[in-house]
């Protein structure tokens, strides 16, 4: 079975600053798909970013990219130039590409919570 | 295009009574998946279904629990004799397509349950 790990439970950046968030997970799948979430305290779940295991490019949206290392499985998120709005609770996900049966569910770590210091 | 929507937003129940949750799909979208987080915990998937189908139930509690899609309305998620245990967020979340390919599941707000 895939698991996810998150090592943090809690970080905290200057705003303005950068902060780097781990993921690590476990599979046996060659072919999957990775993803960080934010929970605001709205408990909204938005997908921040996300990745597919067959690219070796790394996923960038604005100020939030990936570190993407398949043979390590490690998959962290940077956040640079750290804003108020990105306090909240971090989510990293694994879902199998896989077609049948359990297809599609996400599997998540236990979370970060991020705190951004004004 | 509205969002997921849940409801209720939050529901309180006494040991013992039935909670129904309910969830309606992005238009356009005929997958649902219903995922649980506990306190200071990440989401755990419960249950995927399809209009009229339980595609995999693997995470959800054998008794007690039962989900259903039916053809028109909602998604319901229903908990028969709640304990405290049961005391969760619960979120339903859709998706255009099936897996194998990516498809990216939308979430709705979630329905917070407190069981006194």
């Amino acid at each position: 079975a895939q698991t996810v790990t998150q090592s943090q439970p809690e970080m905290s950046v200057q705003e303005a600053e950068t902060v780097t968030l781990s993921c690590t997970y476990d599979t046996s799948e060659s072919d999957y798909y990775l993803f960080w979430y934010k929970q605001p305290p709205s408990r909204q779940m938005i997908l921040v970013i996300r990745q597919e295991a067959y690219k070796q490019q790394n996923a960038t949206e604005n100020r939030f990219s990936v570190n993407f290392q398949k043979a390590a499985k490690s998959f962290s998120l940077k956040i640079s130039d750290s804003q108020l709005g990105d306090a909240a609770m971090y989510f990293c996900a694994y879902r199998s590409a896989r077609r049948g049966g359990s297809q599609g569910n996400l599997i998540f770590g236990k979370g970060t919570k991020l705190s951004v210091k004004p | 295009n509205a969002g997921v929507m849940q409801n209720p937003r939050h529901l309180v129940r006494r040991r013992g009574q039935e909670a129904r949750l309910r969830c309606s799909p992005m238009k356009g979208h005929s997958h649902v998946y219903w995922y649980r987080q506990l306190p200071e915990e990440g989401l755990k998937f419960m249950v995927y279904l399809q209009k009229e189908n339980i595609i995999d139930e693997s995470g959800m509690p054998k008794e007690r629990f039962s989900a259903e899609f039916p053809k028109e309305g909602p998604s319901i998620l229903r908990i028969q004799q709640v304990v405290r245990g049961d005391s969760a967020a619960y979120f339903c979340a859709s998706s255009p397509l099936a897996g194998g390919s990516y498809n990216e599941q939308f979430f709705g707000p979630g329905t917070r349950l407190t069981v006194l």
